[in-house]
């Protein structure tokens, strides 16, 4: 089965910009959860989509929106950036299932820097 | 609010011996998962090792064990047998399943662990 993948692995951008960044979810997988973390912090929840609706948010502003498509892969896409939002995005799938353990596989990450 | 806690920023051990990490964490809810995740230099988060709140047996995976302690809110992570491939960022984590509906993990801050030949 072919595992989590994130595209692309680094980017940059300059404040006030847009980015759309990329996941490939891991096959038979039905939820996407994205997951920024700044350096030397663990990760800090954004949101999770399941069957093509947000399925639960973390503390981050509207200006973080996110897609899921009907393959289950999903984009995150980041408005106005801003200094802060310089980090690792790590996309994370799972099977969400009424008794399961909810146990995430993460991407690799992409890496976005905010000049 | 549901936190994890991790007091230990940075560990070094020696190739062969024995470390522990600590963890504790706050959760009003009573069915919950706790994991360690390994996240090495190639950035990929992995999966360690976990355990079912509802489980008293501690989990063991090779030469991950854990020692959970849940009046404590406590879930340490012992690692034997260190070997240089251990050196990566660890965070523990727990997650919660209010209804199935929200899978959300809950991150410490990590513990940098480097394994010394």
């Amino acid at each position: 089965e072919t595992g989590v993948t994130q595209s692309p692995t680094h980017l940059i951008k300059t404040r006030g910009q847009q980015v759309t960044l990329r996941c490939s979810s891991q096959s038979g997988h039905n939820t996407v959860s994205w997951y920024q973390q700044a350096l030397g912090q663990g990760p800090q929840f954004i949101f999770q989509y399941y069957r093509e609706e947000e399925n639960g948010r973390g503390n981050f502003p509207p200006r973080f929106s996110g897609l899921q498509f009907p393959n289950y892969s999903s984009e995150l896409n980041v408005n106005a950036l801003e200094l802060d939002d310089s980090a690792l995005y790590l996309c994370a799938s799972s099977f969400l299932n009424r008794g399961n353990t909810g146990e995430l596989f993460f991407g690799e990450g992409s890496r976005l820097t905010v000049l | 609010a549901q936190t994890v806690t991790q007091s230990q920023p940075e560990m070094s051990v020696q190739e062969a011996e024995t470390v522990t990490l600590s963890c504790t964490y706050d959760t009003s809810e009573n069915n919950y998962y706790l994991f360690w995740y390994k996240q090495p230099p190639s950035r990929q988060m992995i999966l360690v090792i976990r355990q079912e709140a509802y489980k008293q047996q501690n989990a063991t995976e090779n030469r991950f064990s854990v020692n959970f302690q849940k009046a404590a809110k406590s879930f340490s992570l012992k690692i034997s047998d260190s070997q240089l491939g251990d050196t990566a960022m660890y965070f523990c984590a727990f997650i919660t399943n209010s209804g199935g509906s929200n899978y959300k993990l809950t991150f410490g801050k990590g513990t940098l662990l480097t394994v010394n030949p």
